[in-house]
This record gives C-alpha cells, sequence and structure tokens, in this order.
C-alpha cells in the first residue's frame, strides 16, 4: 500500500496570507490527525477527523481549520499566517481512529512564513 | 493536564552502549504508549509500541516498558549502532473512544558516537 502523502511539500507565504495543506491517508484509513512540529516543542496536535467529522481538536487558535472529504482525505487551513506558524506540519492516519490505533506519518509540509 | 514529559533531551552514547529515554504521562486512563523515530529530514516511524495491559515488550535491540502506577515508561536500545542516531518520541493516547488523541513528548536527540 502507498503510505501518507502531503502537499506540497514545501510553501513559503508572507504574514497575513492564507495557506490549504492537502494528506491523503493510505487506503482504508478513516481517521488523520494533524500535529505541528517545531524545534524544541516537538509534535503539537492539531485535530483529528474521522469519518468527515472532527472529533478532536487541540489548543490552537480559530485560525487553524480542517475538513475531510468521503475519500478520507484531509486539507488543514490556516487564515490571517503569522511568523510563528513556520512549521513542519504533520499529518497522520489510522485505520479506525481508535486509540491503540497505530498512527502512520506523512512526509510533512514545511511552511515559512516571512 | 494533559502532558507527557520526556528526557533526556539529547543523550549520547558510544557505539555498542545502550540508551535509555525515559516518558511520565499524566493521564491515567492512556492505554497506548507508541515510540517514534524520525530521522533527519525524514517522517516520524514507528519504532515499537505497548499497550496497557503488558509491562514490558522487546523487538531486537529495542524494548520498551511500562508501569503504569508510576506512570511511566521506557525505550531501551541496547548495542547502539550510527544509524540508531535520529530524535525519538514518545507519545500517550489520551481521551475517550471517539475523540482519543496522542499526547507527544518533546523528543529526545540520540548520538551515536562511533
Amino acid at each position: 500500500k502507498a503510505g501518507v502523502t502531503q502537499t506540497p511539500r514545501y510553501l513559503i507565504k508572507t504574514r497575513g496570507q492564507q495557506v490549504t495543506l492537502s494528506c491523503s491517508p493510505i487506503s482504508g484509513h478513516r481517521s488523520v490527525s494533524w500535529y505541528q512540529q517545531t524545534p524544541g516543542q516537538g509534535l503539537q496536535f492539531l485535530f483529528e477527523y474521522f469519518s468527515e467529522t472532527q472529533r478532536n481538536k487541540g489548543n490552537f487558535p480559530g485560525r487553524f481549520s480542517g475538513r475531510q472529504f468521503s475519500n478520507s482525505r484531509s486539507e488543514m487551513n490556516v487564515s490571517t499566517l503569522e511568523l510563528g506558524d513556520s512549521a513542519l506540519y504533520l499529518c497522520a492516519s489510522s485505520f479506525s481512529g481508535r486509540a491503540s490505533d497505530t498512527q502512520y506519518f506523512g512526509p510533512g509540509t514545511r511552511l515559512t512564513v516571512l | 493536564g494533559e502532558n507527557v514529559e520526556q528526557h533526556p533531551s539529547t543523550l549520547s552514547v558510544q557505539e555498542g552502549d545502550s540508551a535509555v529515554i525515559k516518558c511520565t504521562y499524566s493521564d491515567s486512563a492512556s492505554n497506548y504508549f507508541p515510540w517514534y523515530k524520525q530521522e533527519l529530514g525524514k517522517r516520524p516511524q514507528l519504532i515499537i509500541d505497548i499497550r496497557s495491559n503488558v509491562g514490558e515488550k522487546k523487538d531486537q535491540r529495542i524494548a520498551v516498558t511500562l508501569n503504569k502506577t508510576a506512570k511511566h515508561f521506557s525505550l531501551h536500545i541496547t548495542e547502539t549502532q550510527p544509524e540508531d542516531s535520529a530524535v525519538y518520541f514518545c507519545a500517550a493516547s489520551i481521551g475517550a473512544s471517539g475523540t482519543y488523541k496522542y499526547i507527544f513528548g518533546t523528543g529526545t536527540r540520540l548520538k551515536v558516537l562511533a
């Protein structure tokens, strides 16, 4: 099976702009989680989607949003970009979204905000 | 609150020696504890995991131990090799059914010196 894919791999934006990132999970996986990774902060949970519904959300401002489509592909959007949003954004998919399900990560999208 | 503490943040060992990374979690309901390895510029990869009904799990040179009473789990790597050099993240799953998420530690940068 193909692994989790993310597009684009790199993005450069300026403050105030918005950005949309895409994640395609492993075939058959219905849960997609998004994380922000920054040096020293590790992986911070953004949100999790299962069957097109957001089931859980981390402590991020409302500028961060997401959605999931019927084919389980997911997008996340960041509006009104700030310098502090520069990070590696990772998505991870799992089969059924249970707590003991293994999450498989994509390669990430590196976002740079100037 | 939801928290996973990971120590040490950096660890240098001589090739052939053992390495131990420790994590402590806060939610007593957590029941799944994966460990991920992230090489530079790569995605996090699952290396081993343990569920709450097991105290220890081993896979070749890698082992994980879990102490639910102390809310503490550890990664043990024996006979370290240069290719073990990477950042290692522990995680704990939290939340009720259908609303779970992973909380990650802040990572340990392991350097294996040849």
